[in-house]
């Protein structure tokens, strides 16, 4: 049972335009969501986090929102830039642990 | 601050064996977590250590195991080794407090024949 999904295995994104990625949960008591970045080859690199309190956080060109009667987050990225090409992890976690549970990852492609 | 280093970074064995991966944690960092990456499961957790006590065990059989120094460096060991076992070992760690940020190493590829 996928506590965590990232329904589009894939996007594709023109340059300077918006990447709108997306993810949902199930489990009521994740309290905590982060997104991370993957580079084949390379350890996931955190981006940005939101927790629960909050239903949106900003950070330069990443802005994450939280929807929590939903139970959906996306992240934003604008302007999308061919660098941001890579594979996109939705990670949640709760009750003070530790442990992410991950998305399966959405591989963006920013076309030049 | 030097980053989450993890070796060895490759790695090839025989069904049957055993393998210890190591990984030590970006200074300052308490927590060490590890994940399994597979084409078909995704990243998933394997446990987490905090000041050499195991807090958290994901879902996988016994013949994974971890341990964690006083200096919080992690090794984890996988006993028995099985194709399955193929796949990208990560470890992460975490400052503790009130975020959750987990910061990754590159990772060790398993590759089991």
């Amino acid at each position: 049972d996928q506590q965590v999904k990232q329904n589009s295995p894939s996007l594709s994104v023109q340059e300077g335009r918006i990447s709108i990625l997306n993810c949902d949960y199930t489990n009521s008591m994740f309290d905590y969501f982060l997104w991370y970045k993957k580079y084949p080859a390379e350890g996931p690199t955190f981006l940005i986090s939101i927790s629960s309190i909050k239903d949106k956080n900003e950070d330069g060109r990443f802005t994450v929102f939280l929807n929590k009667s939903a139970k959906h987050l996306s992240l934003h990225i604008v302007p999308s830039q061919p660098g941001d090409s890579a594979v996109y992890f939705c990670a949640a976690t709760g009750a003070g642990s530790y442990q992410l549970t991950f998305g399966k990852g959405t591989k963006l492609s920013v076309i030049p | 601050k030097a980053g989450v280093t993890q070796t060895p970074r490759y790695l090839i064995k025989t069904r049957g064996q055993q393998v210890t991966l190591s990984c030590s944690p970006i200074s300052g960092h308490r927590s060490v977590s590890w994940y399994q990456q597979t084409p078909g499961q995704g990243l998933q957790f394997l446990f987490e250590y905090f000041s050499e006590t195991q807090r958290n065990k994901g879902n996988f059989p016994g013949r994974f195991s971890g341990r964690q120094f006083s200096n919080s460096r992690s090794e984890m060991n996988v006993s028995t080794l099985e194709l399955g076992d193929s796949a990208l070992y990560l470890c992460a760690s975490s400052f503790t407090g009130d975020s959750y940020e987990q910061y990754f190493g590159p990772g060790t590829r398993l590759t089991v024949t």
